[in-house]
């Protein structure tokens, strides 16, 4: 597609309850992100991947949290059994290779999380 | 790991004058420092960037400047517009790709 694509855009779930977020890159992109938003704060980083592999999982808040990216494209980024503080927008984004030194991430619309 | 301070967290101007927007960060292996400005319920979208070897860039009204001893940079938009009102984001990133968020500015420009 045209840009990174995100789904559902919306989520509701009550606590103790898992959920799957869906991530589509760009197409042909190597690395990909997912990112953690709070309410009036920055995109905190979860987790990267370079094509099927896991990079780096440094900032995936709990064991609660899983994400995997099987064939190199799509990803899911799942939270189990949900807690409140797990509200947030979810970013998913994506880049092509580091290129002169630019790592430029392109951002998905995001999942806006509430846990009731 | 990286640490991306961002002040000032509000700014209001006046249509017509300057905004500036500062950042530091603590990672001397960063080399890359995007700015991304995010409109309400909208994704952050990249608007300038800066590699460590310039010390600025300029594209229209927006410029960035990039002080590699200090470790900070800044965001400067001359002439603002009611369009330009949205919260700026900085970043900073190594080669490992671990880009790090500033916790962004709110820019209201009062028209």
């Amino acid at each position: 597609g045209a840009g990174v694509s995100q789904s559902p855009r919306y989520k509701v779930a009550k606590r103790g309850q898992d959920v799957a977020l869906r991530c589509d890159p760009i197409s042909g992109h190597v690395s990909l992100f997912w990112y953690q938003q709070a309410l009036g704060q920055g995109p905190e980083f979860l987790t990267y991947f370079q094509n099927e592999a896991q990079l780096d999982k440094s900032g995936l808040p709990s064991d609660r949290f899983f994400a995997e990216r099987p064939e190199g494209s799509v990803s899911t980024l799942k939270i189990q059994r949900t807690q409140q503080e797990d509200s947030a927008v979810y970013l998913c984004a994506s880049s092509s290779r580091v290129v002169l030194g630019k790592n430029i991430q392109y951002f998905g619309a995001g999942t806006r999380l509430s846990v009731l | 790991g990286e640490n991306v301070e961002q002040h000032p967290s509000t700014l209001s101007v006046q249509e017509g004058d300057s905004a500036v927007i500062k950042c530091t960060y603590s990672d001397s292996a960063s080399n890359y420092f995007p700015w991304y400005k995010q409109e309400l319920g909208k994704r952050p979208q990249l608007i300038i960037d800066i590699r460590s070897n310039v010390g600025e860039k300029k594209d229209q009204r927006i410029a960035v400047t990039l002080n590699k001893t200090a470790k900070h940079f800044s965001l400067h938009i001359t002439e603002t517009q009611p369009e330009d009102s949205a919260v700026y984001f900085c970043a900073a990133s190594t080669n490992r790709n671990d880009m790090r968020f500033g916790a962004g500015t709110r820019l209201t420009v009062k028209p």
